[in-house]
């Protein structure tokens, strides 16, 4: 079974609006990754972010943690054509960080 | 630093024909996996290697091998390929770490199988 589940499936927005997609997951977790996949390629990480933390900013990105409501967040703002994508939130399995466990992913379509 | 390379890129086998999908990576990182992602479905962990010589099943392990004789190597072996296996295959490869690390993905493999 799945650890992540992302929410909404999938979302189409605007360029220069602002694009929010969740993870909810099961388990306790010390830290949650973001990913993104361009249509037909290997995925990218985004960011990575501790359990002692609540929110952390990488460029244009922001991404939230509630471990009490075990979920996430992430935020793309002004968002861009070049935003269309995937994205995947990642946690430890159960046994630990030795293995990750992926989501099924929100697919994001930024219109020009 | 080509990162992590898989090959071939792309795959057609008939039904019970066995084959390997080649990973490799140049960042001298402990941890290797192999993922498949299905429509829908995300990326389901197939196995994963923390070390030369250790391996251990993922989510859907059943259909394939693993070995890790070399740190840089990750080879996935499907034994007796099935219509079911049709999938992208991705391998990933990081760094240990108790807080986590990011993964870095080669550019996967598709298989079709007939």
């Amino acid at each position: 079974s799945q650890q992540g589940e992302e929410d909404p499936q999938a979302l189409s927005i605007q360029e220069g609006e602002n694009a929010t997609m969740n993870c909810s997951y099961k388990t306790s977790i010390n830290n949650l990754q973001w990913y993104r996949q361009n249509s037909g390629r290997g995925l990218v990480h985004l960011i990575l972010i501790r359990s002692n933390e609540r929110e952390k900013h990488s460029g244009r990105l922001r991404v939230t943690l509630d471990t009490s409501k075990k979920s996430s967040s992430l935020l793309i703002t002004a968002s861009r054509a070049a935003d269309t994508a995937s994205y995947f939130c990642a946690t430890p399995g159960i046994s630990g960080t030795y293995k990750y466990i992926f989501g099924t992913g929100t697919r994001l379509k930024v219109l020009a | 630093n080509a990162g992590v390379t898989q090959t071939p890129k792309f795959q057609v086998l008939k039904t019970g024909q066995s084959m390997t999908l080649q990973c490799a990576q140049d960042m001298n990182h402990e941890y290797m996996s192999w993922y498949r992602q299905d429509p829908g479905m995300g990326l389901r962990l197939i196995h994963y290697s923390v070390g030369a010589g250790i391996t251990d099943q993922g989510e859907v392990p059943n259909g394939y091998n693993v070995s890790r004789s070399t740190t840089e190597d990750f080879p996935l072996r499907l034994l007796s390929a099935a219509p079911s296996q049709t999938s992208v295959y991705f391998c990933a490869s990081r760094t240990g770490g108790s807080g986590g690390t990011e993964a870095f993905f080669g550019q996967g493999t598709r298989l079709t199988v007939v």
